[in-house]
């Protein structure tokens, strides 16, 4: 299996602040690699697929880049609504797997 | 507008089985493959498997092959996922998501449906 490490698991940060979170993959995926935002007791909800393609209906302010084992989402400008846990998927290969997920929470 | 909406929350005892269902509306059921996600609690999101609801055809994640079975209606348009030989290990929301093909993001989730494994 691939194994998905995100990293940090934990970030404080406060409205208005860049946020980066990273997403490493054991294996190469090319650029088969989505990003998740979950809010508590809700379902997760797609941001980004193939690395860097925002879904529709995703705020601008998301971004995504990288390739082969190395990702990256950026949120540039933090809003209220975007403190959450995000979680990156890679979709290269079976079984699909996600990464432990990065907790954003207020500093 | 997709929505998959989820049969409510179970408790099972250990040894059991559980079945999930997901209706699916807004869109053509056997146009895209449903996966089925799960979530133990205060933990990270779990790949189980996919349904093509057109063929009917599956593939399951390892670790639930021999345990699992995934079915669809389509004249309901509901797909199904069935899990046996529950240990309190499974106790987890499992969501349905839609897929556009076998390997590919979830572009739309259901709500989650809570099961709880507890004797």
């Amino acid at each position: 299996d691939i194994q998905m490490t995100q990293s940090p698991s934990t970030l404080p940060a406060s409205v208005g602040d860049r946020v980066t979170i990273s997403c490493r993959a054991s294996r190469g995926v090319s650029n088969w690699l989505a990003w998740y935002q979950q809010v508590p007791g809700t379902a997760p909800k797609l941001l980004i697929s193939d690395a860097s393609t925002l879904h529709s209906g995703v705020p601008s302010r998301f971004s995504g880049s990288g390739s082969g084992t190395e990702f990256t989402l950026t949120i540039s400008t933090l809003q209220p609504d975007d403190f959450a846990t995000y979680y990156c998927q890679q979709y290269f290969t079976f079984p699909l797997t996600f990464g432990g997920g990065t907790k954003v929470e207020i500093k | 507008q997709v929505h998959l909406v989820q049969s409510g929350a179970e408790v099972k005892k250990p040894g059991a089985s559980v079945k999930v269902s997901c209706k699916a509306s807004g869109y053509t059921f056997t146009g895209h493959y449903m996966h089925w996600v799960r979530q133990a609690p205060g933990q990270g999101l779990e790949w189980m498997g996919w349904i093509n609801p057109n063929s009917g055809g599956t593939m399951f994640a390892p670790k639930f092959q021999g345990r699992v079975t995934m079915t669809r209606d389509t004249s309901m348009t509901t797909a199904y996922m069935e899990l046996s030989r529950l240990s309190s290990d499974d106790t987890a929301v499992y969501y349905c998501t839609r897929g556009r093909q076998q390997q590919a993001p979830s572009d739309h989730w259901g709500q989650g449906t809570l099961v709880t494994v507890s004797s």
